[in-house]
């Protein structure tokens, strides 16, 4: 299955600062590449996505890039909000039934 | 907030028993998936339920068994519980089976605790 590495695993910036998340996958033939955020005691929810025909694409403060040559793709967060603070977990998948995430990244804004 | 819920939201059991999840998928929503999320790691894939037939499965034993029923909701089951059982049990659900083509929807989750 896929193999999907994601760095950092904590991240602490001060508020209004960017953020950035990384993510490295195996399978080339990966197209469909989602972000979560999870917020403490509640489930993971999808905050943006990117498909493998596009390079990046943005959703207000967020953003997602995509390179396909190196098998990796970044999630981005501008003007960071305390409120933006939670773990995130990027995914790659194929077409398969079974998503298989990162590890996480924790995510804390300092106000 | 989604329209997935679980019950119940925590419970705790002793080493070898048994134990029963529930999930309520989103209305017009036909799959139903469960994840395991051990503390500090992203969800693991259990199985997942496409009109009410089991439709892939992860690395997990026999003794993890699920349910779908007529409404679409779902049960997951645990036999002989373990230790390392002890996670967060998320269930999400999605208007088909194919997480590349449709969004998935997670609920709250159950924390499960045995000791």
């Amino acid at each position: 299955g896929e193999n999907v590495e994601q760095h950092p695993s904590t991240l602490s910036v001060q508020e209004g600062d960017s953020a950035v998340i990384k993510c490295t996958y195996s399978d080339s033939a990966s197209n469909y590449f989602p972000w979560y955020k999870q917020e403490l005691g509640k489930g993971p929810q999808l905050i943006i996505d990117i498909r493998s025909n596009v390079g990046e694409k943005k959703d207000q403060r967020i953003a997602v890039t995509l390179n396909k040559t190196a098998k990796h793709f970044s999630l981005h967060i501008t003007e960071t909000q305390p409120e933006d603070s939670a773990v995130y977990f990027c995914w790659a998948g194929a077409g398969s039934y079974q998503l298989t995430f990162g590890k996480g990244t924790k995510l804390s804004v300092i106000p | 907030e989604t329209g997935v819920t679980q019950s119940p939201t925590h419970l705790i059991k002793t080493r070898g028993q048994q134990v029963t999840l529930r999930c309520s998928s989103q209305s017009g929503h036909n799959t139903v998936s469960w994840y395991q999320q051990a503390l500090g790691q992203g969800p693991q894939f259990i199985f997942q339920y496409y009109r009410e037939e089991e439709n892939g499965r992860g690395n997990f034993p026999p003794r993890f068994s699920g349910l779908q029923f007529p409404n679409y909701s779902s049960e997951l089951n645990v036999n002989a519980l373990e230790l390392d059982d002890s996670a967060l049990y998320l269930c999400a659900s999605s208007s088909n089976p194919k997480p590349t083509s449709v969004t998935q929807y997670f609920g709250p989750g159950t924390r499960l605790t045995v000791l």
